[in-house]
């Protein structure tokens, strides 16, 4: 089955800085890449996805890139504020009836 | 809009007492699934029901039932708690499984003493 491994598992950066968080993935077959964002008692919410015909995807200060050859995807945020501050989890999956597997997730520390 | 509502939010449980956790979305999703999370260990599936009437193991459905009442409503149930089953459990729901936005709930955090 897909395993997902996802860095660094803690990040703290100052606020205006930019965060990358990376993930890498096992199954060659796997073609759809979200990520989630928890914050503190909530449940994950999809904040960007990427299909593996494209190589990056931007929305306002998000951005994620995805290499195929390589196996790894890469979530950019620039400009954070401290409402940045959650866990970030990278998953990935095949199309057609499948699950998603998850990261680890990683917590995002932004501090004013 | 409601989405996703998981019942109840607190749960504290004596070793080998059961219960079951209820979901339930209002978004007319063909799929749901339930999650736990444990720290240092990311979101781990348990068990998903990809339509009404069908149910499937996930990652780790050990100690776990459950049951796709109709299509709003999917229910997970511990027979037997164990300390091991002591977490956050998470249901979520998505349109169908061919690659979509999945709608999380706010969560349960069970405790098994």
């Amino acid at each position: 089955g897909e395993n997902v491994e996802q860095h660094p598992s803690t990040l703290s950066v100052q606020e205006g800085d930019s965060a990358v968080i990376k993930c890498t993935y096992s199954d060659s077959a796997s073609n759809y890449f979200p990520w989630y964002k928890q914050e503190l008692g909530k449940g994950p919410q999809l904040i960007i996805d990427i299909r593996s015909n494209v190589g990056e995807k931007k929305d306002q200060r998000i951005a994620v890139t995805l290499n195929k050859t390589a196996k790894h995807f890469s979530l950019h945020i620039t400009e954070t504020q401290p409402e940045d501050s959650a866990v970030y989890f990278c998953a990935a999956s095949r199309s057609g009836y499948s699950t998603l597997t998850f990261g680890k997730g990683t917590m995002l520390l932004v501090s004013p | 809009n409601a989405g996703v509502t998981q019942t109840p939010k607190f749960q504290v449980l004596k070793t080998g007492q059961s219960m079951t956790l209820q979901c339930a979305q209002d978004m007319n999703h063909n799929s749901m699934y339930w999650y736990r999370q444990d720290p240092g260990m990311g979101l781990r599936l348990i068990y998903y029901s990809a339509s009404e009437g069908t149910t499937d193991k996930g990652e780790v459905p050990n100690g776990y039932n459950v049951s796709r009442l109709n299509k709003r409503e999917f229910s997970l149930r511990l027979e037997s708690a164990a300390p091991s089953q002591t977490s956050v459990y998470f249901c979520a729901s998505i349109r169908d499984m061919i690659i979509g936005e999945l709608f999380f709930g706010e969560g349960s955090r069970l405790t098994v003493l």
